[in-house]
């Protein structure tokens, strides 16, 4: 067990509709990351958060949102969905960033019908 | 961009052999990590090895880094059926982004 916490664990919705992931990541690590990863590819980098500033920005679609909040979950907002972001959406966190191994989540996996 | 990418894409290999992947990257780095994802789970993490270590040892696990030729190994030493997952390098972004960018992976089959 990570310690990483994701919810929901499966999402099934349809185009055009918004949806929100969450994440709590593992005691006391301060950095959340988002990844996406579609079926049989690597991951893509979203976004990261360091006590929750924004600290990095991948390629993440202007449809998709952010944020960490106070206690440092973190949530994933995906709007306007188009079935080509069905995938699995990690969440990972760690103690600072730099040097500190990524813990993961099991992902939430977003089907869009 | 890709900074990482894994070589062979994919490897199968009978139960007891040992397991070679490789890691190419494309600029300078703090560390490179080795990460394992079972079918359809979150990645966990193996071992990070620093810019200024050459070896570095975990169990069965053994991992180098050639900071000349931008490269690192990964060897599973008598691999086991449980060891059938995909592996992925990850480097930090050294631009100052705090990101950490992953290779497309290698998929390995252990057959028993």
């Amino acid at each position: 067990d990570s310690g990483v916490t994701q919810t929901p664990k499966h999402l099934i919705t349809a185009t055009g509709q918004r949806v929100t992931l969450r994440c709590s990541p593992r005691s006391g690590d301060l950095s959340v990351y988002w990844y996406q990863q579609s079926l049989d590819q690597g991951l893509q980098f979203l976004i990261q958060y360091y006590n929750g500033e924004e600290r990095a920005k991948g390629n993440i679609l202007e449809r998709f949102s952010a944020q960490q909040f106070p206690d440092l979950h973190s949530e994933l907002n995906l709007s306007s969905l188009e079935l080509g972001d069905s995938a699995l959406y990690f969440c990972a966190s760690s103690l600072t960033g730099l040097n500190s191994p990524l813990h993961f989540g099991n992902g939430t996996r977003l089907t869009v019908t | 961009s890709q900074q990482g990418e894994e070589d062979p894409q994919a490897l199968s290999i009978q139960e007891g052999e040992n397991a070679t992947m490789n890691c190419s990257y494309k600029t300078s780095i703090n560390n490179l990590q080795w990460y394992r994802q079972n079918s359809g789970r979150g990645l966990v993490h193996l071992i990070l090895i620093r810019s200024n270590e050459r070896e570095k040892h975990s169990g069965r696990l053994r991992v180098t880094l050639d900071t000349s030729k931008k490269s690192s190994s990964l060897l599973i030493t008598a691999s086991r059926a449980a060891d059938t997952a995909s592996y992925f390098c990850a480097t930090y972004d050294p631009s100052g982004t705090y990101k950490y960018i992953f290779g497309t992976g290698t998929r390995l089959k252990v057959l028993a």
